[in-house]
């Protein structure tokens, strides 16, 4: 299995830009997470869906972010307008179940906005 | 408080034992993880205890978990340059599948 991927991998955009984020979580699982990393917050957690269905988005700073998961095998978070408080890399992680099962993480995108 | 809390800093010499601290707030979480996050990457499941035990072991990595004082350490023998990283403790709690982090503690490695 290829693991959790996200694409970009790296995206410098300008202030004001549309931002669009995306993961492909493992095959079969049924929970995917969105983080965000930065050196003054660590890790948060924005957003999480189990079956494609949001269940908690308390994390999700405000209302110029937004995720969707269309299906089970694809998920986007978009930040639109951006800011350059928003640069930080956003971590794409899912699961099997709900128990104690690892979650796999992506290995990042990292924005940088300008 | 909802913070889960770890010191920032660790240095050890290579062949020493490391210990990492963390103190988590929930009594009621039923899981308690340690992840390890190397430079550029992102984070990897180290090890994971259930609430009901107090220690678990797997090969260096030695878990420790006080439930009464809310306190999770991850003791690795031996420590070698490669475990050079951050750690991350993070609990469980009884709400799916969410986890809350700590700030991660970067342990460096000397030989």
């Amino acid at each position: 299995d290829a693991g959790v991927i996200q694409s970009p991998r790296h995206e410098v955009t300008e202030m004001g830009q549309e931002v669009t984020l995306r993961c492909k979580p493992i095959s079969g699982h049924n929970s995917l997470f969105w983080y965000r990393q930065t050196m003054m917050r660590g890790l948060e957690l924005l957003i999480y869906f189990n079956n494609n269905v949001p269940i908690d988005d308390s994390g999700m700073p405000e209302d110029r972010f937004s995720a969707k998961m269309p299906n089970a095998s694809f998920s986007t978070l978009k930040i639109q307008p951006s800011e350059p408080r928003d640069s930080a890399v956003y971590f794409c992680a899912s699961i099997q179940g709900a128990t104690y099962n690892e979650q796999f993480f992506g290995p990042g995108t990292r924005l940088t906005v300008l | 408080g909802e913070d889960v809390e770890q010191s920032l800093f660790l240095s050890v010499r290579e062949g020493d034992s490391s210990v990492i601290n963390c103190t988590y707030t929930d009594s009621s979480s039923t899981y308690l993880y340690w992840y390890k996050q190397e430079p550029g990457a992102g984070l990897q499941l180290l090890t994971y205890i259930f609430s009901n035990m107090d220690m678990k072991q797997d090969q260096r990595l030695t878990v420790l978990l006080n439930k009464k004082d809310k306190h999770l350490s991850l003791r690795i023998a031996d420590t070698q340059t490669g475990d050079s990283a951050i750690y991350f403790c993070a609990e469980r709690r009884n709400q799916g599948g969410k986890l809350i982090f700590g700030q991660g503690t970067e342990l460096s490695v000397k030989p």
